[in-house]
């Protein structure tokens, strides 16, 4: 059973499209965040949620508390948003994060 | 970015053997978490801490153990690894529970 699931597995898309990556969770959550992973590179931290909407750049993040869902959007795809994209929530009993599988996004010049 | 480094940053092993990964953080986090990422699975968490000498077991933790005697360093060891811990691990800090998680560069771990 995996609390968490990211859709699309796999994205490509052709710069400048516009793009989302989905994230269902199972669970009652405290916080959900997206993380970013570069080919052969580390994971940073690109959002953390408990309601609403966040926009940092050409990315937004919404949530959806009632769905048990969230959005990740790109706009103006470039090539160096080529990476793998996770969703992880913090659910509200327990300590541990629980993670989706990620989305592997290639934006082709 | 935050200041999390892991040592050593590539090791090949033989069967067996054990192995002792380092995490170090100069945020002065409470919270230190040790994970894996395998293909198909995502990030897995093998144990975590909550505070000096505070540890708790993570969905796979067998195998698996961890000291944290200071704030600062949290080790991960395997006690005699096996091939099916070849992997790449990541360790994470945070300064709540949920909060916002920093990672390090990752330990590319074989095990031969």
């Amino acid at each position: 059973k995996n609390e968490v699931e990211q859709s699309p597995q796999n994205l490509t898309a052709q710069e400048g499209e516009f793009i989302t990556i989905n994230c269902s969770y199972s669970v009652g959550i405290s916080a959900l965040h997206w993380l970013q992973q570069h080919p052969g590179g580390g994971i940073v931290s690109l959002f953390m949620l408990s309601s609403g909407k966040k926009k940092h750049g050409r990315l937004i993040a919404t949530i959806n508390i009632q769905e048990k869902h969230s959005s990740l959007h790109i706009t103006a795809s470039h090539p160096r948003d080529s990476a793998v994209y996770i969703c992880a929530v913090g659910p509200n009993t327990g300590n541990q994060f629980y993670f989706g599988t990620g989305t592997s996004l290639t934006v082709i010049p | 970015d935050a200041g999390i480094t892991q040592s050593p940053r590539h090791k090949v092993t033989e069967t067996g053997t054990p192995v002792t990964l380092r995490c170090h953080q100069t945020e002065n986090h409470r919270y230190m978490y040790w994970y894996r990422q395998d293909p198909g699975h995502g990030l897995r968490l093998i144990h975590y801490s909550y505070g000096v000498k505070d540890t708790d077991k993570g969905e796979v933790s067998d195998g698996y153990s961890v000291s944290r005697s200071k704030t600062e360093d949290f080790l991960l060891t395997l006690e005699s690894a096996t091939s099916s811990q070849t992997s790449v691990y990541f360790c994470a800090i945070s300064e709540t529970t949920f909060g916002e998680q920093y990672f390090g560069p990752g330990t590319r771990l074989t095990v031969t």
